[in-house]
């Protein structure tokens, strides 16, 4: 199975700064990579898919990038409503596998 | 709207069964795979298993295979998942959802249900 790592497993921000959060496949996936924004107590939602497509209806603040092993999730500008927790997910093979997540809070 | 409904969670004996179904709408179901993901209490996702659109092709994560099974019936755009053999290990809120694919390749997982509650415990 591909195994997938996420760092940070955290982040404290404030609201208006621009975070970062990076992806790490244990082999080779191209571009298929997914990210994905979960809120406490609701289902995940789908932001990017393609490594660097945006869903449809998703803000352009969100941005992906990355092929083979290392993809990076941007938010370029913070705004209360993205506290959340962040998840990769490798669409390159079966098991699909999800990374572990980053939390990002408030600073 | 794109709606997923699903229902069936509860509390359950190790060793016992449970049945999960998802009720699909807004969409033409039987053109879509679907799968099942689960999080367990304050942990991250894990995928369980998925099904194609026709229902021919099924797959499993390794961690219950032999005691899952994924279903679907199209003429009632449902999706389900019987669980048999529980243990505590499968507590957790399971997750259906569909499958975001073109004609060749599987993307991620665009629509999600709710989610409904499995407790293993005795």
């Amino acid at each position: 199975d591909i195994q997938m790592t996420q760092s940070p497993s955290s982040v404290s921000a404030s609201v208006g700064d621009r975070v970062t959060i990076t992806c790490r496949a244990s082999q080779g996936i191209s571009s298929w990579l997914a990210w994905y924004q979960q809120k406490p107590g609701k289902a995940p939602k789908l932001l990017i898919y393609a490594a660097s497509s945006l869903q449809s209806g998703v803000p352009s603040r969100f941005s992906g990038s990355g092929s083979g092993t290392d993809f990076t999730l941007t938010i370029s500008s913070l705004q209360p409503e993205d506290f959340a927790t962040y998840y990769c997910q490798q669409a390159n093979s079966f098991p699909p596998t999800f990374g572990p997540g980053t939390k990002v809070d408030i600073k | 709207e794109v709606q997923l409904l699903e229902s069936g969670g509860g509390l359950v004996q190790p060793g016992g069964s449970l049945r999960l179904s998802c009720a699909a709408s807004g969409f033409t179901f039987s053109s879509y795979a679907m799968s099942w993901v689960r999080q367990a209490p304050g942990k991250g996702l894990e995928w369980v298993s998925a099904i194609s659109g026709s229902g021919g092709s099924t797959y499993y994560a390794d961690s219950v295979k032999g005691r899952f099974t994924i279903s679907r019936d199209n003429s009632k755009n449902t999706l389900y998942l019987q669980m048999n053999s529980l243990r505590a290990e499968d507590t957790a809120v399971y997750y259906c959802a569909k499958l975001y694919c073109s004609s060749t390749s599987c993307y991620g997982m665009d629509v999600w249900g709710q989610g409904t509650t499995v407790t293993v415990s005795s």
